[in-house]
């Protein structure tokens, strides 16, 4: 069974203390892995696709990697509103996104 | 350009009571999703449409009806509501081909009392 597992759970940090989210996917025939945040009350908002072991992906203080089993997203030095749910998802050719549990992050100033 | 609309984005109903909830999307996507969303369980799918005129089951169909008459237009069905369908429900679409990522409404939270 396809499965995608995230932690931790949750997530709190002091601003400027940088930390990773792990995504772990069980999808055989991986056609991409999908990074998303999520503030309270919204939908998923888009944040990177990685398709291929060794990949990476910036945008501003964070990171996406992916191997063949696991992604990180990298949070570099957070600031306040860097908090949000952060979301996992895999897919299989042309079938939906299974998503992760996701990754609740609380950056303190 | 709205992207994924999401129609109410508050709903109440007595349990029995039937409601359908909209999405529409002007992205031209082919693939249109329903997912629910409730705490501890993350993003599950209901069903899901890779085009005008198909609709498939996902993880969790029970209950759910759905309907893709034009392209733009996702319906996501409740014949009978019952307590355990309170949620926030989310539509989401994507294309085909090279940019697969789906784009998310802002989501409708239903309660059924």
């Amino acid at each position: 069974e396809d499965q995608v597992t995230q932690s931790p759970e949750a997530l709190r940090l002091q601003e400027g203390e940088s930390s990773s989210l792990n995504c772990s996917y069980t999808v055989s025939g991986l056609r991409g892995l999908f990074w998303y945040r999520q503030d309270p009350g919204k939908g998923p908002e888009f944040l990177f696709t990685l398709y291929s072991a060794g990949e990476e992906k910036e945008k501003e203080r964070l990171k996406a990697t992916l191997t063949k089993k696991e992604s990180f997203l990298h949070i570099t030095a957070p600031k306040p509103e860097d908090s949000a749910t952060y979301l996992c998802a895999a897919r299989k050719g042309n079938t939906p996104l299974v998503f992760g549990k996701g990754t609740r992050l609380s950056v303190i100033a | 350009n709205a992207g994924v609309t999401q129609t109410p984005k508050f709903r109440v109903l007595k349990t029995g009571q039937s409601m359908t909830l909209l999405c529409a999307q002007d992205m031209n996507h082919e693939y249109m999703y329903w997912y629910r969303q409730d705490p501890g369980m993350g993003l599950r799918l209901i069903h899901y449409s890779v085009g005008e005129g198909t609709t498939a089951k996902g993880e969790v169909p029970d209950g759910y009806n759905v309907s893709r008459l034009k392209k733009q237009n996702f319906l996501l069905g409740l014949e009978s509501a019952a307590p355990s369908q309170t949620s926030v429900y989310f539509c989401a679409s994507s294309e085909q081909g090279a940019r697969p990522e789906a784009f998310f409404g802002q989501g409708t939270r239903l309660t059924v009392v």
